[in-house]
């Protein structure tokens, strides 16, 4: 089944200490995003990547890496997390960037406390 | 950079009423714009999309304008159903969907 996953979906944390969301697709796709969204404010982009070790500043970058070694994997680190970055994050991938669909993630509820 | 406004924040419309979401946009260098639905809890799915040559697409109950003098979109969805009530969300992009910026979403409700 073609699918975008993320790990974990729901995850609790305290200030400061450093976390990773994974995301993984298995359709081949060149193009990788993650969002935050917020109530009132949608999604916002954090990065980007257009392909292997090929990644870029979306929005709202401020506190966030990522890496993009392998096609299939782009996971978000959170070196020191703050309080503000409670948020649901969404994974996306699609084939390209030519207007091609982007399937979502089921999402990673994050809430720092 | 590209800001995407979206009006109206909230919609309740009868089922088998037309709904209409308008989405305006600031950089005129922007050339792909799709729209999401996202029901309650559950992650956003693209409905459909329009490129900047072009004016207008349909797909059955949905459409897209696109107005590019004016910078702003619009989402038409005919004879509602239940089944629509979610938040939309309108985009923009530069490049075809590189850098997306979406709007604050629109909660429509559709009453049986």
């Amino acid at each position: 089944e073609a699918q975008v996953t993320q790990n974990p979906r729901y995850l609790i944390t305290v200030t400061g200490k450093k976390l990773t969301v994974t995301c993984s697709q298995n359709m081949n796709h060149e193009y990788m995003s993650w969002y935050r969204q917020d109530p009132g404010l949608g999604l916002r982009q954090i990065y980007y990547s257009m392909n292997v070790e090929v990644t870029d500043k979306g929005d709202v970058p401020e506190g966030y890496k990522v890496s993009r070694k392998e096609k299939r994997n782009f996971p978000l680190i959170l070196e020191s997390p703050s309080p503000n970055q409670t948020s649901l994050y969404f994974c996306a991938s699609s084939f390209g960037r030519a207007g091609y669909e982007q399937y979502f993630g089921p999402g990673t509820r994050l809430t720092v406390t | 950079g590209e800001n995407v406004e979206q009006h109206p924040s909230t919609l309740s419309v009868q089922e088998g009423d037309s709904a209409v979401i308008k989405c305006t946009y600031s950089d005129s260098a922007s050339n792909y714009f799709p729209w999401y639905k996202q029901e309650l809890g559950k992650r956003p799915q693209l409905i459909i999309d329009i490129r900047s040559n072009v004016g207008e697409k349909k797909d059955q109950r949905i459409a897209v304008t696109l107005n590019k003098t004016a910078k702003h979109f619009s989402l038409h969805i005919t004879e509602t159903q239940p089944e629509d009530s979610a938040v939309y969300f309108c985009a923009a992009s530069v490049n075809y969907g590189q850098n997306f910026v979406f709007g604050p979403g629109t909660r429509l409700s559709v009453l049986p």
